[in-house]
């Protein structure tokens, strides 16, 4: 089974400055998909950036982009520009055949004005 | 348009209880997956309903059972409940049409925070 490691329990970044989330995966699939979602304290899951393992160049959405080491198998959040509504618990995940999704443990980030 | 909506919010039930979870999908949305999130720990996948079918599970028991309606929501049920079961449990919609690869952005509602005593 694929597993997703996420080793930082906790960040925190001074707004308007640049953070990286850590995330390492496991995997023997060659072909496959990642995904960062953002947990606000309202408990709802939203979807942050999503990497096909096929494509080279790594996904950017406005401030958010990914750092993605296939050989590696990292998949880093770099946020630029920290805003205080980034705050929020992040998740790594796999998704796997069956349409499931294997999340890590999640990284708290707090944004410091 | 509303999102995914889940209900109760949050519930208090003791040891040995039976408990029954509600999620309505996103308009359009025809797959329902529920996670488990224990505190501290990222969501762990239960299993999902596509055509009123369970077609995909995780390594749940079997005191963990669901149902989809005709009208796509769905319903979380767990018997026999253990002070282990206390968490969040979200939902998660998507118009998946019964692939078996849905790489699209999974709509996850507010979640029910179960609590066991």
């Amino acid at each position: 089974a694929q597993t997703v490691t996420q080793s930082q329990p906790e960040m925190s970044v001074q707004e308007a400055e640049t953070v990286t989330l850590s995330c390492t995966y496991d995997t023997s699939e060659s072909d496959y998909y990642l995904f960062w979602y953002k947990q606000p304290p309202s408990r709802q899951m939203i979807l942050v950036i999503r990497q096909e393992a096929y494509k080279q160049q790594n996904a950017t959405e406005n401030r958010f982009s990914v750092n993605f080491q296939k050989a590696a198998k990292s998949f880093s959040l770099k946020i630029s520009d920290s805003q205080l509504g980034d705050a929020a618990m992040y998740f790594c995940a796999y998704l796997e055949y069956g349409n499931k999704l294997v999340f890590g443990a999640g990284t708290i980030l707090r944004v410091k004005s | 348009d509303a999102g995914v909506t889940q209900s109760p919010t949050h519930l208090i039930k003791t040891r040995g209880q039976q408990v029954t979870l509600r999620c309505s999908p996103k308009s359009g949305h025809d797959t329902v997956s529920w996670y488990q999130q224990a505190l501290g720990q990222g969501p762990q996948f239960i299993f999902q309903y596509y055509e009123e079918e369970e077609r995909q599970r995780g390594n749940f028991p079997d005191r963990f059972s669901g149902h989809q309606f005709p009208n796509y929501s769905s319903e979380l049920n767990v018997n026999a409940l253990l002070l282990g079961d206390s968490a969040l449990y979200l939902c998660a919609s998507s118009p998946q049409g019964g692939g078996f690869l849905y790489t699209g952005e999974l709509f996850f509602g507010e979640g029910s925070r179960l609590t066991v005593l």
